[in-house]
């Protein structure tokens, strides 16, 4: 079975730095999609990013940005410019290309912003 | 365009009773999901639905149950609550089979008591 894992519980960040939130997961799945959710205090959970696995250009979102690593199976999101918005928990999730699209998320991480 | 919308935000039970959670989409997505989440978990998946009239159990779907006789609804019941089952519930809906994207309600929390 495939899982998530998010070894950060917590993270702290000053404003206008820049962090780096880990994610690897497992699979034996040669197609498959991997997402970062930010979920704030109001507990929308909002997409942040997604990256196709058969695509070897990592995608970037304004100042959020991943760095893909097929073979190692890793999925960091790295935040630039932070601001006092992005503290938020967040969570990786996978889906499988070929499954009903459900997705299996980390237990994610807390990301707090010091002005 | 409403989205994804749930009802109700928060709700109380006492063991033993039942209820039913609503979610509703207005952007005709085959797909919808209902997912909980507890603290120090991310969400897990407890039944979905790939089309009106169809439903499956997700990771974890024992005391629950699902129906979906309308594209845009699909309900999620409680027959009969327990505190194990105190939590957040997120429904979920996506365009299709190839989109990639969930798009996610605002959340129900129930506490049982």
């Amino acid at each position: 079975a495939q899982t998530v894992t998010q070894s950060q519980p917590e993270m702290s960040v000053q404003e206008a730095e820049t962090v780096t939130l880990s994610c690897t997961y497992d699979t034996s799945e040669s197609d498959y999609y991997l997402f970062w959710y930010k979920q704030p205090p109001s507990r929308q959970m909002i997409l942040v990013i997604r990256q196709e696995a058969y695509k070897q250009q990592n995608a970037t979102e304004n100042r959020f940005s991943v760095n893909f690593q097929k073979a190692a199976k890793s999925f960091s999101l790295k935040i630039s410019d932070s601001q006092l918005g992005d503290a938020a928990m967040y969570f990786c999730a996978y889906r499988d290309g070929g499954s009903q699209g459900n997705l299996i998320f980390g237990k994610g991480t807390k990301l707090s912003v010091k002005p | 365009n409403a989205g994804v919308t749930q009802t109700p935000k928060f709700r109380v039970l006492k063991t033993g009773q039942s209820m039913t959670l609503l979610c509703a989409q207005d952007m005709n997505h085959e797909y919808m999901y209902w997912y909980r989440q507890d603290p120090g978990m991310g969400l897990r998946l407890i039944h979905y639905s790939v089309g009106e009239g169809t439903t499956a159990k997700g990771e974890v779907p024992d005391g629950y149950n699902v129906s979906r006789l309308k594209k845009q609804n699909f309900l999620l019941g409680l027959e009969s609550a327990a505190p194990s089952q105190t939590s957040v519930y997120f429904c979920a809906s996506r365009l299709t089979r190839v989109q990639e994207t969930q798009y996610f309600g605002p959340g129900t929390r129930l506490l049982v008591l």
